[in-house]
This record gives structure tokens, C-alpha cells and sequence, in this order.
């Protein structure tokens, strides 16, 4: 699979911090994904992109779709403890069915 | 709403052994996938179906793999001969339509194989 470069690896903040991360990749993806996962379970789909450039929120997430087609960023504002979590993007070719996920973001929020 | 649902959520066996896992997609999801995660790692591709056709295998599915989704609803995923290299979680996904487009893949909790 495509390799996704993903940062930073790991994030330590203060609850109510703004938070920011994102994914690169060599290769063009023409959907991009970003999901959360909390320790023992499965990754839970947080926010789904479809074309370049476009800004999609849910709450207090926002995330983009590079304009180059080759990255996405995410960002959580106002940071809460259960936002902890492990936070990977995945990226889909344009001729395949599989995601290609990143290594993961770690966010750890203290109180 | 019923999510995909593994069965079972933890297995642990010793080398050699054979082990089947069980997936149960979404319901009305046409569309089937499995993939493996390591500690520290983000999910790996191993194999896809539409219906009950397997569409696409990953490097990753050696021939001690195999996957089966023979009525086009739940999957079974086996694994003969048990390695030490196996240990991971399996994680399955599922998603719905006929396009790929616009059809995000929500994923199960797992099953966690610890070979002993």
C-alpha cells in the first residue's frame, strides 16, 4: 500500500487547546478519511472528505482536503479529556478499494 | 443501528493452531474488508469483497489466509498454522453502494489474536 505520513507522532495539550495534525502522502488520493481510536476497539469514522479542497466540520472538528490532492489536515478546537485518543488518516487511490491508513496521532489531554 | 460486529474479541492460541474469526458487516452493506493492525501501527489491508466475490487480496494474505463471504452477508476469516507474526488485531470493515466514492468503510471492534 501507498505510504501515508502522518504528524506529529504524539500530542500532550491542556484541556481547552486548539489542535492541529496532519497526514502527507507521495501518491494522489481522491478520498480522504480521518478516524479515532480508543484503546481495544475499532477505528470510529470521524470526518469524510471527497474532493480537493474542501473543508468539512463535525463539531469541533474541522478537516481539509489538500487542494494538491496529496494531504489532509484536522483540527479540534476547544480540546475536552475525552478527546484522548489515537487519531489516524487514511487516504483512498483513485483506482482502489483499500485505505491506506498513517501511523496514527496520539493526543493526550490533560484536565 | 446494529455496527459490524466481531466474533470473538480475543483469541488466544498457540502456534501452530488454527484459528477462525467471524464478521458480521452493517446490514445492507454490500461491501466487506479485513485488515490486520500492530501495535503502534494504523490498520493493514488483507482482503475485500463485494457481495460474496473476493475482489482483492493484499500481499499481506499469505496462503495459511483465507477469507470467505459465501452467502454475500457475514465473513469468516482463517488462519492455518499459527505464527508468532500473526499475533495482531483483525479488523473488519464494511461499507455500503455501488461506487466506491462517497462510501466511507465503518469498522468493528476486532478481535485481538495472541499466539502463544
Amino acid at each position: 500500500g501507498q505510504q501515508l505520513n502522518q504528524s506529529p507522532q504524539s500530542m500532550f495539550i491542556q484541556e481547552g487547546e486548539d489542535v492541529s495534525m496532519n497526514c502527507t502522502s507521495s501518491s494522489i488520493f481522491n478520498t480522504w478519511l480521518w478516524y479515532k481510536q480508543d484503546p481495544g476497539e475499532g477505528p470510529v469514522l470521524l470526518i469524510a472528505l471527497y474532493k480537493a479542497g474542501e473543508l468539512t466540520s463535525n463539531g469541533r472538528l474541522t478537516a481539509q482536503f489538500g487542494i494538491t490532492r496529496k494531504d489532509s489536515f484536522l483540527n479540534i478546537s476547544a480540546s475536552i479529556p475525552s478527546d484522548v485518543g489515537i487519531y489516524f488518516c487514511a487516504g483512498q487511490l483513485d483506482s482502489g478499494y483499500a485505505l491506506n491508513f498513517g501511523k496514527g496521532t496520539s493526543l493526550l489531554v490533560t484536565p | 443501528d446494529t455496527g459490524v460486529s466481531q466474533d470473538p474479541r480475543h483469541k488466544i492460541t498457540k502456534r501452530g493452531q488454527n484459528v477462525t474469526f467471524r464478521c458480521d458487516p452493517i446490514s445492507e452493506h454490500n461491501r466487506l474488508y479485513w485488515y490486520r493492525q500492530t501495535l503502534g501501527q494504523g490498520p493493514e489491508f488483507l482482503t475485500y469483497f463485494q457481495n460474496e466475490a473476493q475482489l482483492e487480496k493484499s500481499r499481506l494474505l499469505s496462503d495459511r489466509f483465507s477469507a470467505e463471504r459465501p452467502k454475500g452477508s457475514f465473513s469468516t476469516l482463517e488462519i492455518q498454522r499459527t505464527e508468532q507474526g500473526d499475533s495482531a488485531m483483525y479488523l473488519c470493515a464494511s461499507s455500503s453502494g455501488l461506487t466506491i466514492r462517497n462510501q466511507p468503510q465503518h469498522f468493528g471492534d476486532g478481535t485481538r489474536l495472541s499466539i502463544l
